[in-house]
């Protein structure tokens, strides 16, 4: 069965530091692979995803992802955090050829000044 | 155009009774989903209804839940008896033809509270 794990309940980075939030999975091919933010009091807004060809992915508000089969990994990163990437990140995997998105636990992102 | 929207944004009930959340997902999807998160918890899968399909009622905790869908329009979800493990946000989200590789559009979710 496929599943999703997000090694960090919670992280905390200064502003303008980097970011990197873990994501392994667990599937027997190559899946669908999402991340979504959820900011206080919204709904989750896709970041970005991957579903083939070039590993890494670009995604909104300067997000980047890099897909690594041999790790089975797909860590999101961000080269300077900013007060407003304060929020909750879900890492997803989608099964090909279904309709079932599985999400991890989320890793809660705080910035500091 | 508009997102997913869902209401009520809060509810509070006393365990026992049952309620009712509704999702308006984005005109077009036919795909529609139902999510549960508890607090600190992923989401966790309830139920997905695609176009005029049989629903995929596989991740409802028990009978006490059900959900309907108009079409491809409105969906409510029914919790009956509620109980007080069933506080949790509950989030509706909406695709355009329900494939894993569709970006879902969530909602903002409804509180539930069950005192």
């Amino acid at each position: 069965a496929q599943s999703v794990t997000q090694p960090d309940i919670h992280i905390t980075v200064s502003e303008g530091a980097s970011l990197e939030l873990r994501c392994n999975y667990s599937y027997g091919a190559t899946p669908y692979l999402f991340w979504y933010v959820q900011s206080p009091g919204q709904g989750l807004q896709l970041l970005l995803k991957y579903f083939s060809g070039d590993t890494l992915v670009q995604g909104i508000k300067g997000f980047e992802a890099e897909f690594k089969r041999s790790q089975s990994s797909f860590n999101l990163r961000k080269p300077s955090v900013h007060w407003s990437d304060a929020a909750e990140y879900f890492c997803a995997v989608g099964n090909t050829g279904g309709f079932k998105t599985i999400f991890g636990a989320g890793t809660r992102l705080f910035v500091k000044a | 155009g508009a997102g997913v929207s869902q209401s009520p944004s809060n509810k509070v009930t006393e365990k026992g009774k049952d309620v009712e959340l509704r999702c308006d997902p984005i005109s077009g999807h036919t795909a529609l989903y139902w999510y549960r998160q508890r607090l600190g918890q992923g989401l966790e899968f309830l139920i997905y209804f695609q176009g005029n399909s049989a629903p995929d009622k596989s991740g409802l905790p028990s009978d006490r839940f059900s959900a309907e869908r108009t079409g491809e329009s409105v969906s409510t979800l029914t919790i009956q008896r509620t109980q007080q493990e069933d506080s949790a946000v509950y989030l509706c989200a909406s695709s355009e033809d329900g494939g894993s590789r569709e970006t879902q559009y969530f909602g903002p979710g409804t509180r539930l509270l069950v005192l």
